[in-house]
């Protein structure tokens, strides 16, 4: 079945640099990657997402580049700001209506 | 639009009982429904597929007669725990999906089950 391997576990920066997650998934039948945020005690919100058809996506501050043959994806967030400080999941599935097989994710720190 | 609850958000019971967790979708009709586990600081464990109208696939390591799932309606799911122990003790969070079009999930806010 689908592994989803996630790094780093823990990233820290200071207000305004940019932090990168990277993900890395095993079948190469996965066709759907979503990246969620989690905030303490609340549920995953999903930040971005993007399918194999595509390399990259943006959206204002956030944005994910996908190498299917690599079979990678990471997430990209552009002038952090304290309130960006979470956990970040990655994501895969291979097909509409299965499962999301989640990465261990990260807990990205934004000081000021 | 895309809303999904869960009821109780927060549950406390003595080991040997059992808890029913609702998991509703509110403004979609959802035929997969998933279940996950979440322990403190890590990630979220898919525990089973529910869909509607035939019977839930655990994943391995699930014990489906400790853990009963219902997908009686296109907008309801429940997850029973059965004689709970503490080491069930648990953020249990639900997700849908709709129809078979996007595969966006939307999540549930989590039910925290404390079991003493």
């Amino acid at each position: 079945g689908e592994n989803v391997e996630q790094h780093p576990s823990t990233l820290s920066v200071q207000e305004g640099d940019s932090a990168v997650i990277k993900c890395t998934y095993s079948d190469s039948a996965s066709n759907y990657f979503p990246w969620y945020k989690q905030e303490l005690g609340k549920r995953p919100q999903l930040i971005i997402d993007i399918r194999s058809n595509v390399g990259e996506k943006k959206d204002q501050r956030i944005a994910v580049t996908l190498n299917k043959t690599a079979k990678h994806f990471s997430l990209h967030i552009t002038e952090t700001q304290p309130e960006d400080s979470a956990v970040y999941f990655c994501a895969a599935s291979t097909q509409a209506g299965t499962a999301l097989i989640f990465g261990k994710g990260t807990t990205l720190s934004v000081s000021s | 639009g895309a809303v999904v609850s869960q009821h109780p958000s927060w549950v406390i019971c003595k080991s040997g009982t059992s808890v029913k967790i609702e998991c509703r979708s509110l403004d979609f009709q959802a035929t997969t429904m998933f279940w996950y586990r979440q322990f403190p600081k890590q990630s979220l464990m898919l525990m089973a597929t529910s869909n509607e109208g035939s019977k839930a696939t655990y994943e391995q390591g699930v014990e489906k007669d400790k853990f009963l799932i219902n997908h009686a309606s296109l907008t309801l799911s429940t997850l029973t725990v059965t004689s709970a122990h503490p080491e069930d003790s648990s953020f249990y969070i639900c997700s849908a999906m709709p129809g078979l079009g996007p595969d966006t999930q939307y999540f549930g806010p989590g039910t925290r089950l404390t079991v003493l």
